[in-house]
């Protein structure tokens, strides 16, 4: 069973431009939720969605989005990108079933010069 | 609203010896607590989980975690270190098991000296 794809896995971007991600969840899991990772924030809940619509959302600004599609693949986008946007962005799918537990992709590290 | 805080960002240990890595939470509901572990370069992958039931769980790896109602604990332990066991480990605490959100704690750093 394949994991958690996302793409890409490294990217640069300069101040000011956008970036799109991209996340391709587990066969059968319906929600995606998207973190942020930094070494003085730690890990920091962007958003989730299921059933393609956003069903969570955390304390970030409206420059960040993301969508989710009819076959549960999602996307999230920063536009006019700040230099502490640079981090690790970390997509994960869950079965939305009572589990609770998160399979994490290896995640896309953006650095923004 | 849930908040997690994990004692000790790096935790150094010799090989053979214990592993403790220490997690308080704290929630407004029942809590579903949850350890994930993430090597270099990588995502995180869970350990092991608390939900319902017993209070001490095993996980992956020989790692176990006992929850404590009482003190607002959720402490990772193994008997005895590998050197494969180096990695940074999470606490993590979730209110609703069918959502994606889950807060986690800082991350706590394992070193094994050989």
């Amino acid at each position: 069973k394949a994991g958690v794809t996302q793409t890409p896995r490294y990217l640069i971007k300069t101040r000011g431009q956008q970036v799109t991600l991209s996340c391709s969840p587990i066969s059968g899991h319906r929600s995606v939720s998207w973190y942020q990772q930094t070494p003085g924030q730690g890990l920091q809940f962007l958003f989730e969605y299921f059933s393609e619509t956003q069903r969570n959302k955390g304390n970030f600004p409206g420059r960040f989005s993301g969508r989710q599609f009819s076959n549960s693949r999602s996307e999230m986008n920063v536009s006019t990108l700040e230099l502490g946007d640079s981090a690790l962005y970390l997509c994960a799918s869950n079965r939305a079933e009572g589990t609770g537990e998160l399979f994490f992709g290896e995640g896309s590290r953006l650095t923004v010069l | 609203a849930q908040s997690v805080t994990q004692l000790g960002s790096h935790v150094s240990v010799s090989e053979g010896a214990l592993v403790l890595l220490r997690c308080n939470y704290s929630s407004s509901v029942p809590p579903y607590l949850f350890w994930y572990v993430q090597y270099p370069n990588q995502g995180l992958q869970l350990l092991l989980k608390y939900t319902t039931g017993a209070t001490l769980v095993k996980g992956i790896n020989g790692f176990e975690a006992e929850f404590k109602k009482s003190e607002t604990s959720f402490h990772l332990t193994k008997p005895s270190a590998h050197m494969s066991d180096a990695a940074e480990y999470f606490c993590a605490v979730s209110e609703d098991t069918n959502a994606g959100k889950s807060t986690f704690g800082d991350g706590t750093t394992l070193t094994v000296k050989p």
